[in-house]
């Protein structure tokens, strides 16, 4: 099976601007979950989607937000960029029965300048 | 909200010695407790879990224990070795929301 991707890679933007991050899933998994992984804050956990549904959410602003499609593929919406922005964006994906594991995508670097 | 705390931070210890790293965890609903190894510039990978309603669980040099009315949970690594080196992230879970703790960075000393 393929592991799962995200993209782009990196991305530089500057404040005020808006950015899509994208996550598809190991096939056959129908969750995936976003993180922002930070040198001081360790793995902040997004929120996470199955079924195209929002099931999980966790302590960020509205500024950020995500969507799922039929498919299972995801994508994070960061809008009004702040500095404090700037992170590796993970995504990962499971099966979303509970009790499994997850599998994480290599990320995405994000930017502000 | 959930939290996950998790000691140390950092720990160096020589190889072949032993490694713990301690973790708890405030929701009570938490039902399944994995823990992840990431190595630089690497993605986190599983490396043991532990479901609630098993107190100990052991893979070759890897054991975790967990006690659940104390709301504490374990990773143990015997006989250490170089490539152990990486940063170790505890995480409790209920139904896919995954609270990680902030993490232990382990150097091991050849």
């Amino acid at each position: 099976k393929a592991g799962v991707t995200q993209t782009p890679r990196y991305l530089i933007k500057t404040r005020g601007q808006q950015v899509t991050l994208s996550c598809s899933p190991i096939s056959g998994h129908r969750s995936v979950s976003w993180y922002q992984q930070t040198p001081g804050q360790g793995l902040q956990f997004l929120f996470e989607y199955f079924s195209e549904t929002q099931r999980n959410k966790g302590n960020f602003p509205g500024r950020f937000s995500g969507r799922q499609f039929s498919n299972s593929r995801s994508e994070m919406n960061v809008s009004t960029l702040e500095l404090g922005d700037s992170a590796l964006y993970l995504c990962a994906s499971s099966s979303g029965q509970g009790y499994n594991e997850q599998f994480f995508g290599p990320g995405t670097r994000l930017t502000v300048l | 909200g959930e939290n996950v705390e998790q000691h140390p931070s950092t720990l160096s210890v020589q190889e072949g010695d032993s490694a713990v790293i301690k973790c708890t965890y405030s929701d009570s609903a938490s039902n399944y407790f994995p823990w992840y190894k990431q190595e630089l510039g690497k993605r986190p990978q599983l490396i043991i879990d532990i479901r609630s309603n098993v107190g100990e669980k052991k893979d070759q040099r890897i054991a975790v224990t967990l006690n659940k009315t104390a709301k504490h949970f374990s990773l143990h690594i015997t006989e250490t070795q170089p490539e152990d080196s990486a940063v170790y992230f505890c995480a409790a879970s209920h139904y896919d929301k995954v609270i990680f703790g902030p993490g232990t960075s382990l150097s091991v000393i050849p």
